[in-house]
């Protein structure tokens, strides 16, 4: 049984930077050919995605937050982990991380499973 | 502006057929699977249909997904009180190298 659980801090101040921990399970990212990716919902808003990686360390990144993004995983391909710099109010919302299956040759596929989610509120 | 277009609010009574649709071009939906996630109030989103028209276990089958070109469609039939939700439509686009989303159709059941 898949599941994905967020970790982190509930508030953080406006220009400092934001640490996440994704937390695997049914899965490993060491042994999968599958991806697991951030996705983001400020409240009341749709969701964003933000940035994904795969099980051989290659990663993709949202084109308007690339320069504030870095993902990464452990050793063990049971944690991932995301971090944003410069946070600032309008990022306040609640982060998700998701399993992404490994695809067919025919396409591509979107999220299967997605964490209960982390909410982050930037504050001073 | 979501790369994916969904009408922002649907609605139908108890018992009736509503459907959801999602637009986006060649490069996510036209040539990738689309996804739909149904966000109950307060809660996470949840896989409803994947990989187009397929439902998990446990989505009962008055849920159905369909595409069409860049073009999908949720359809819900016998609506139900407990229906009342936001539905986001996905797909990977391959321009973005990422996954995106619609942005979202908030269901009333009158």
């Amino acid at each position: 049984q898949i599941t994905l659980k967020e970790s982190g801090p509930t508030l953080v101040k406006p220009t400092q930077t934001l640490t996440l921990t994704c937390t695997l399970s049914g899965f490993s990212l060491s042994s999968s050919e599958v991806s697991v990716g951030w996705v983001r919902q400020p409240p009341g808003k749709a969701l964003e995605w933000l940035a994904l990686i795969y099980w051989n360390d290659h990663k993709r990144y949202s084109p308007s937050l690339r320069s504030r993004l870095s993902i990464s995983k452990d050793t063990s391909g049971n944690q991932v982990v995301l971090t944003m710099t410069n946070m600032d109010p309008v990022d306040t919302g609640t982060y998700y991380c998701a399993h992404k299956p490994s695809s067919s040759e025919i396409a591509t596929d979107a999220f299967d499973y997605l964490g209960p989610g982390a909410l982050v509120t930037v504050s001073s | 502006q979501s790369v994916l277009a969904q009408p922002p609010s649907a609605s139908g009574t108890p018992g009736q057929r509503v459907t959801i649709s999602c637009s986006g071009s060649s490069s996510n939906i036209g040539s990738n699977y689309v996804y739909w996630y149904q966000q109950l109030p307060g809660t996470a989103p949840k896989v409803l249909i994947y990989r187009n028209n397929q439902r998990p276990s446990g989505v009962p089958d008055r849920f159905s997904g369909s595409k069409s070109g860049t073009s999908a469609s949720l359809a819900i039939s016998g609506l139900r009180a407990e229906d009342e939700a936001d539905y986001f439509c996905a797909a990977w686009d391959d321009r973005m190298s990422g996954v995106m989303f619609g942005g979202g159709t908030k269901l009333t059941v009158l």
